[in-house]
């Protein structure tokens, strides 16, 4: 059974402490795994793709990258406008299924 | 443009009511999704359309229907719901193939904050 897991369920960091969030994930046949960032009540905001183990991707304070097992979300010296619920999911199997599986989030807080 | 709109925004229905949530989007997609998320759960798949025509239904229950009228229109019909479906119902829209594997993310809109009492 595909499984996709993030870890912490909640990180908490002062502005500007740097950390990462993990995504590991156990899938037959990935064919993409995806990043998202959800607000409170809203909807999941795209952030990164990633296909291929070694590849990283960056946008501003964050940057992405994929083993064959995990992927990471770096966040380097956060702000607290990044404070959200940041998502990881696999889309996997045949391209006649295309609906994406998430992982539960990890809640990140950032305090001023 | 990767914008989703959802509408309403929130809606109260009663148990015996019959009401609509619609989706649309003009980023020239041909599949899209209904996804539920309750409160701080990951958003679960309902249903998926490819080319206007249902190519997923998770085993959702008959009290929700979805119906994609063109490609640029999603609906979900609600009829006979039930307090536990109070949820934030989320739509997406994605190419189906895309001209290069980085173009395979799904968009989602600001979805719809169902209460059923």
């Amino acid at each position: 059974e595909d499984q996709v897991t993030q870890s912490p369920e909640a990180l908490r960091l002062q502005e500007g402490e740097s950390s990462s969030l993990n995504c590991s994930y156990t899938v037959s046949g990935l064919r993409g795994l995806f990043w998202y960032r959800q607000d409170p009540g809203k909807g999941p905001e795209f952030l990164f793709t990633l296909y291929s183990a070694g590849e990283e991707k960056e946008k501003e304070r964050l940057k992405a990258t994929l083993t064959k097992k995990e992927s990471f979300l770096h966040i380097t010296a956060p702000k607290p406008e990044d404070s959200a619920t940041y998502l990881c999911a696999v889309r996997v199997g045949a391209t006649g299924r295309r609906a994406l599986t998430f992982g539960s989030g990890t809640r990140l807080q950032v305090q001023p | 443009d990767t914008e989703v709109t959802q509408t309403p925004k929130h809606l109260v229905m009663g148990m015996t009511n019959k009401k609509s949530l619609k989706c649309e989007q003009h980023m020239g997609h041909r599949a899209m999704y209904w996804y539920k998320q309750k409160a701080k759960k990951p958003p679960e798949l309902m249903f998926v359309y490819s080319y206007e025509k249902l190519s997923i239904n998770e085993s959702v229950p008959s009290r929700f229907s979805p119906e994609c009228p063109n490609s640029s229109l999603l609906n979900l019909h609600l009829h006979a719901l039930q307090p536990e479906d109070s949820a934030l119902y989320l739509c997406a829209s994605s190419q189906v193939v895309p001209p290069t594997r980085d173009q395979y993310e799904q968009y989602f809109g600001p979805g719809t904050r169902l209460t059923v009492t």
